[in-house]
């Protein structure tokens, strides 16, 4: 079956500007979870949908935002890009909640300049 | 002091040799997980385990709960190894929610 899609791969974005990602998750499963991952921090968790719910949200703020829609599909929103914000955003999905194995995207590469 | 940590940070193999990643962690967990990440970026989970030892292929992971420990070891290892080695855990109490990870241990296996 297909795996954990998500588009696009590499985004630049300018200071100020927002931004929007998605990723589709394998078909059937409900959890979608969202990090960040930079050289200076590692990966950071952002947050987690199922079923179109915010089930856990990490420590960032409220510039970042997602949404989850009917059909499993997640986008995740960051509004006025700060220069911080360059990083590897991977998504993962999983049947039920990331307690079971979970399948990671090959991530959206984001430079803000 | 971050709540999961790796070691070692960097581990450079001859072609065959065992190798043992490390991962302790200083909170409760429900789960934990091993992940690989290629240079390309995308991650690969390999194990996610609560008790005891998995076995796949040249791959075994451990954990110890009381101990709060885990450890990934690879058998007779291979050039296609070398990759980023992540350990994960799943805390459903902190404040992080979701998965909290560890720095990674970055391996190179030399032919």
């Amino acid at each position: 079956k297909a795996g954990v899609t998500q588009t696009p791969r590499y985004l630049i974005k300018t200071r100020g500007q927002q931004v929007t990602l998605s990723c589709s998750p394998i078909s059937g499963h409900r959890s979608v979870s969202w990090y960040q991952q930079t050289p200076g921090q590692g990966l950071q968790f952002l947050f987690e949908y199922f079923s179109e719910t915010q089930r856990n949200k990490g420590n960032f703020p409220g510039r970042f935002s997602g949404r989850q829609f009917s059909n499993s599909r997640s986008e995740m929103n960051v509004s006025t890009l700060e220069l911080g914000d360059s990083a590897l955003y991977l998504c993962a999905s999983s049947f039920f909640t990331v307690n079971t194995e979970a399948f990671f995207g090959q991530g959206t590469r984001l430079t803000v300049v | 002091k971050n709540e999961v940590e790796q070691s070692p940070q960097n581990l450079t193999a001859q072609e065959g040799e065992f190798i043992t990643i490390n991962c302790s962690y200083s909170v409760g967990i429900s789960a934990l997980h091993w992940l690989q990440q290629h240079p390309g970026g995308g991650i690969v989970s390999l194990f996610m385990l609560s008790s005891g030892k998995k076995k796949h292929g040249r791959l075994i992971a451990t954990i110890n709960i009381q101990e709060k420990h885990s450890s990934l070891h690879i058998t007779a290892s291979h050039p296609r190894d070398s990759a980023v080695y992540i350990c994960a855990v799943l805390n459903y109490g902190g404040s992080q929610g979701n998965l909290i990870f560890g720095k990674g241990t970055k391996l190179s296996v030399k032919p």
